[in-house]
């Protein structure tokens, strides 16, 4: 079935310790998404690359980056991670304004 | 901006219940609005999506409404079920964006 895939589904890394999460998507949607869940609170979009412009959240912090090597996947980058940063986070992919469609997340810990 | 509210934050029920939720958001000038489902420490589901020219949405035991006017949305479960246990997230475009803005949801719990 065509879907949307994050991996890991579980990661525990050491503050500090770069990090990367993967997405990837069966869709062939030209949009790809990362949002960041902290517990009981809403999805924040972090940035998202329609086709291959990047686009930036105004409050997404400087050590979050993302690459799109392709049409199919895409990284999510933590560079130096804080405590803070403790969260889901949930990839999601469109076309267009259509409706998103999103993997199962990633559950990271930072200790 | 864009902001999301939703009401209750949490709502237990016993089985069998009729149920609304409900959704508000502050720029009326939508062109859809979303209904999600997200059980504990998965993704989301969507369950339904109401176009800004529609009233309403239908599927199964989920009805969902829209009012653009009065930024108001609810999504209604008839008959709920222990399986419908989750939480209910709703969500609009920013600023007529493929981005969305989400509420942070009404925890459901069904008792049987």
């Amino acid at each position: 079935d065509a879907m949307v895939i994050q991996n890991p589904r579980y990661q525990v890394t050491q503050f500090g310790k770069p990090v990367t999460l993967s997405c990837s998507q069966t869709l062939n949607h030209n949009v790809m998404y990362w949002y960041q869940q902290k517990s009981s609170q809403a999805p924040k979009l972090l940035f998202h690359y329609y086709d291959k412009d990047f686009n930036n959240e105004a409050d997404t912090p400087d050590n979050f980056q993302s690459r799109r090597p392709n049409t199919s996947f895409c990284f999510l980058d933590i560079r130096s991670p804080g405590l803070g940063d403790t969260a889901m986070y949930l990839c999601a992919t469109s076309r267009g304004r259509q409706p998103q469609h999103f993997g199962d997340g990633t559950r990271l810990s930072i200790l | 901006k864009q902001e999301v509210t939703q009401i209750p934050a949490a709502l237990s029920v016993p089985e069998g219940e009729n149920l609304v939720l409900n959704c508000s958001f502050t720029d009326s000038a939508i062109y859809n609005l979303q209904w999600f489902r997200q059980d504990p420490g998965k993704g989301l589901t969507s369950l339904l999506l109401i176009q800004s020219s529609q009233r309403e949405q239908t599927s199964g035991r989920l009805n969902a409404s829209l009012d653009k006017s009065s930024g108001r949305s609810t999504l209604y479960i008839a008959a709920s079920q222990p399986g419908d246990s989750a939480t209910y997230l709703c969500a609009v475009p920013a600023g007529g964006s493929e981005k969305l803005v989400f509420g942070k949801g009404t925890k459901l719990t069904v008792n049987p």
